[in-house]
């Protein structure tokens, strides 16, 4: 069965302090990982599609990286306006829909 | 528009009655998806359609809920006989299908059911 776990569940970070995320994955045949942020009452907004193994990509002061069994969503130097959930997500061959994890809930402060 | 719309914002039911939920997926997007996001969860797959059709509703969690997209744009998802265990938050998403490709599903602001 398809599945994503992420962790941790919360994180607490000062603004500054640089971190990672993980989400761990099993699926029958990757056909993209994608991660999105979630603030509070609102839709998933895109962030990044990685599509195989050794991909990574930017922007601003997130990274995402991907290998065989995981991703992390790297954070450099984060501001208070980082601070959201991040949910991550994958997508099998032969189907569209995506599966995600339950998210990471970031706090960054002053 | 230039997102995905979604209406109402908040609907709040009593348990039995019928409800309606709308989503104006991106101009031109010719996929579109239905997904049900409970508290501190990730978003659960229901329904996707490709033009008129859908293509997949494995996620639909019984005959309760139907959904249609008659024109290939502007999608219902309809729940018949709510009951209090479908208080959740309704989320619609649209891609740009084309062919094997992956694409990006972009999201609209959801509809928050509450079904007293």
């Amino acid at each position: 069965e398809d599945q994503v776990t992420q962790s941790p569940e919360a994180l607490r970070l000062q603004e500054g302090e640089s971190s990672s995320l993980n989400c761990s994955y099993t699926v029958s045949g990757l056909r993209g990982l994608f991660w999105y942020r979630q603030d509070p009452g609102k839709g998933p907004e895109f962030l990044f599609t990685l599509y195989s193994a050794g991909e990574e990509k930017e922007k601003e002061r997130l990274k995402a990286t991907l290998t065989k069994k995981e991703s992390f969503l790297h954070i450099t130097a984060p501001k208070p306006e980082d601070s959201a959930t991040y949910l991550c997500a994958v997508q099998a061959y032969n189907t569209d829909k995506l599966i995600f994890g339950t998210g990471t809930r970031l706090q960054v402060f002053p | 528009g230039a997102g995905v719309s979604q209406t109402p914002s908040n609907k709040v039911t009593e348990k039995g009655k019928y409800v309606e939920l709308r989503c104006d997926p991106i101009s031109g997007h010719t996929a579109l998806y239905w997904y049900r996001q409970s508290l501190g969860q990730g978003p659960e797959f229901l329904i996707y359609f490709q033009g008129t059709g859908a293509a997949d509703d494995s996620g639909l969690p019984n005959d309760r809920f139907f959904a249609v997209r008659p024109e290939g744009s502007v999608s219902t998802l309809k729940i018949q006989r709510t009951e209090r265990g479908d208080s959740a938050v309704y989320l619609c998403a649209s891609s740009l299908r084309e062919g094997a490709r992956v694409n990006e599903q972009f999201f609209g602001p959801g509809t928050r059911l509450t079904v007293l």
